[in-house]
């Protein structure tokens, strides 16, 4: 079975630039989390949807990241402005249910210069 | 806020050497998962713990749940290289509906 699928793998760019982070859940799993984790803050939950619908997008720094679900096998992580400060990997998991374990892509490494 | 602290931060040990970590939660959970993250990889689920007091094993892993439900652990008996990578604790808490992770320990083992 095909576990979660994150694209790109890397990602450099310059600040300013806009990035997009996209995510593929596993086939029939109901909840789709994005994470960011860096040594400083360790694993950061950004936001996660139930169904497709945002539930809770506290974890969300600020204005600059957007997150979308538009259906059930697809999600993107948008950051427009990027800054260097939001240089992390950012993971995307997946559940059958909220309550139920995760699985986490391969995660994709943003470097912003 | 909920807060969910692991410690150590950092463990080395010798190869065949036990090792634990704690994970200690501002709040009482409804359940508590545990996950393992290897150097360059991503975290992977090892177990739940839903029961007050529960205590599952995984050949040398050794989970338990405290009677509070506040804190947890994991012990591994006579570690092996493999054993390597950032152990997180995931805690649920029902009032807040979030999973909060640990801090990690990151433990390196000596051969």
């Amino acid at each position: 079975d095909a576990g979660v699928i994150q694209s790109p793998r890397h990602e450099v760019t310059e600040m300013g630039q806009e990035v997009t982070l996209r995510c593929k859940p596993i086939s029939g799993h109901n909840s789709l989390f994005w994470y960011r984790q860096t040594m400083m803050r360790g694993l950061e939950l950004l936001i996660y949807f139930n169904n497709n619908v945002p539930i809770d997008d506290s974890g969300m720094p600020e204005d600059r990241f957007s997150a979308k679900m538009p259906n059930a096998s697809f999600s993107t992580l948008k950051i427009q402005p990027s800054e260097p400060r939001d240089s992390a990997v950012y993971f995307c998991a997946s559940s059958l249910r909220y309550v139920e374990p995760q699985h986490f892509g391969d995660g994709t490494r943003l470097s912003i210069l | 806020g909920q807060q969910v602290m692991q410690i150590p931060q950092y463990q080395h040990v010798q190869e065949g050497e036990d090792f634990t970590t704690y994970c200690n939660s501002s709040t009482t959970l409804s359940n508590i998962q545990w996950y393992k993250q290897r150097p360059g990889g991503h975290p992977v689920f090892l177990i739940q713990l839903v029961k007050s007091g529960e205590v599952k094993k995984q050949k040398r892993l050794t989970f338990q749940f405290g009677e509070a439900k506040k804190n947890s652990s994991l012990h591994i008996t006579a570690t092996q290289t493999t054993d390597v990578g950032t152990y997180f604790c995931a805690g649920f808490s029902s009032g807040t509906y979030k999973y909060i992770f640990g801090t990690g320990t990151r433990l390196k083992v000596l051969a």
